[in-house]
């Protein structure tokens, strides 16, 4: 069976700070994605990165990064100089190749103060 | 325009009312799911359908119906509301298996 866990629930950083979101899934195919999505306070849902099993390298866009280990089962993402727009949760989901369905991690909520 | 609608934002319903939630795509995407979220939980996937014909139960699908009604349309039933249904409702669709675009989201509550 197919889990996503996210093991901080919370996490409260000062702006400007650097933060990590923790990201372990389990999964018995060989090909799959992950992904991640940010749910701001005004509750929608957007797509930020997906990543296909195949593809370890690691990516960043602007002050977002992503390091995905497969020896490891993680994919997890890095927020450098947080912001305070940066605050909501955040969802790293794993689908099978066929795209079926998403398996969502409960979710970080991230707090940015200024 | 939203590329994903969802139809109402905000329901507030009462215990055995039938209720239907609409969603709509312009993206031309021949994927559909319904989506609930619990408040510190994850999603779930409620109903998916891979083209017109072809609808499938996801990991919680009982007390929920689902209809899609075009490529662009796919609305989720509850035939019967009870309060533990009170949650965060969203429609996401997705070419093949590539990335799934969320909805707004519907609020629904059930007194």
């Amino acid at each position: 069976a197919q889990k996503v866990t996210q093991a901080q629930t919370e996490i409260s950083v000062v702006e400007k700070e650097d933060v990590t979101l923790d990201c372990v899934y389990e999964t018995r195919d060989t090909t799959y994605y992950l992904f991640w999505y940010k749910q701001p306070p005004s509750g929608e849902l957007v797509f930020l990165i997906r990543r296909n099993s195949f593809d370890e390298q690691n990516e960043i866009s602007g002050r977002y990064s992503w390091n995905f280990q497969k020896s490891t089962s993680s994919f997890n993402f890095t927020i450098t100089a947080s912001q305070v727009v940066d605050s909501a949760v955040y969802f790293c989901a794993l689908s099978d190749w066929a795209g079926t369905a998403l398996i969502f991690g409960k979710g970080t909520t991230l707090s940015v103060s200024s | 325009d939203a590329d994903v609608t969802q139809t109402p934002r905000n329901r507030i319903t009462k215990t055995g009312k039938r209720i239907m939630l609409e969603c709509s795509q312009t993206k031309g995407h021949d994927r559909m799911y319904w989506y609930r979220q619990d408040p510190g939980l994850g999603l779930q996937l409620i109903y998916y359908s891979f083209d017109v014909k072809d609808i499938n139960k996801g990991e919680i699908s009982d007390g929920y119906s689902v209809s899609r009604q075009a490529q662009a349309k796919f609305s989720l039933s509850l035939e019967s509301a009870i309060p533990n249904q009170t949650a965060l409702y969203f429609c996401a669709t997705s070419q093949g298996a590539d990335t799934q675009y969320f909805g707004p989201g519907t609020r629904l509550t059930v007194l």
